[in-house]
């Protein structure tokens, strides 16, 4: 089955503590990127990439990094979380052009105290 | 910049009620549109899709037509279903500049269907 995946689903944690966030999918696309998603504010880029080792920021990348080492794997990292970067946040990808569907994994709910 | 303009919601509507979620964009250039759909507990699903002018996306009875001329893209269904209710996010997405297609959306509307 075709699909995003997206690990933990959910996690609390502590502010300062690294963390990060799983993503991967078997679709062999290209683009990959990481949303954000606030009440009111719908959601927002924080990472993207269109290939492997070609990474590039959205347009709220503050606080996280990524990496793109293989072309499956779009791990989000949190160095030093603050409670400001409580939010749900979903991975996407996409093969093709900017008209192909984007493809969403499950979310992963994160509470940062 | 690209932006996207939702109608402010709630909206709760009466099973078999007709359904209208506004839809504006801001767009540099010449932008693909989407409605996705999230329901409770889950990610986002592509419900339709038009990728120029005058195009219509169609699924599962909902309908939207690309028109430039008033940079819209509204959201309609004739007949609404309690399993319709979800969170309904108008987005575009434009290769223009240095956006590389990323997805721009709007606010979500939430989507309350009684029976």
């Amino acid at each position: 089955e075709a699909q995003v995946t997206q690990n933990p689903r959910y996690l609390i944690t502590v502010t300062g503590k690294k963390l990060t966030v799983t993503c991967s999918q078997n679709m062999n696309h290209e683009y990959m990127s990481w949303y954000r998603q606030d009440p009111g504010l719908g959601l927002r880029q924080i990472y993207y990439s269109m290939n492997v080792e070609v990474t590039d920021k959205g347009d709220v990348p503050e606080g996280y990094k990524v990496s793109r080492k293989e072309k499956r794997n779009f791990p989000l990292i949190l160095e030093s979380p603050s409670p400001n970067q409580t939010s749900l946040y979903f991975c996407a990808s996409r093969s093709g052009g900017q008209g192909e569907t984007q493809y969403f994994g499950p979310g992963t709910r994160l509470l940062v105290l | 910049g690209n932006s996207v303009t939702q109608m402010e919601g709630p909206v709760t509507l009466s099973e078999e009620a007709f359904l209208t979620i506004n839809c504006t964009y801001t767009a540099t250039g010449y932008p693909s549109l989407f409605w996705y759909v999230q329901y409770p507990g889950e990610g986002l699903q592509l419900l339709l899709k038009a990728t120029k002018a005058d195009d219509k996306g169609s699924n599962k009875g909902f309908e939207a037509t690309y028109r430039k001329e008033t940079t819209s893209f509204h959201l309609e269904k004739g007949s609404v279903q309690v399993s319709d209710s979800a969170v309904y996010f108008c987005a575009l997405s434009d290769q223009g500049g240095t956006s590389y297609g990323k997805l721009t959306f709007g606010q979500g509307t939430i989507l309350t269907v009684h029976p």
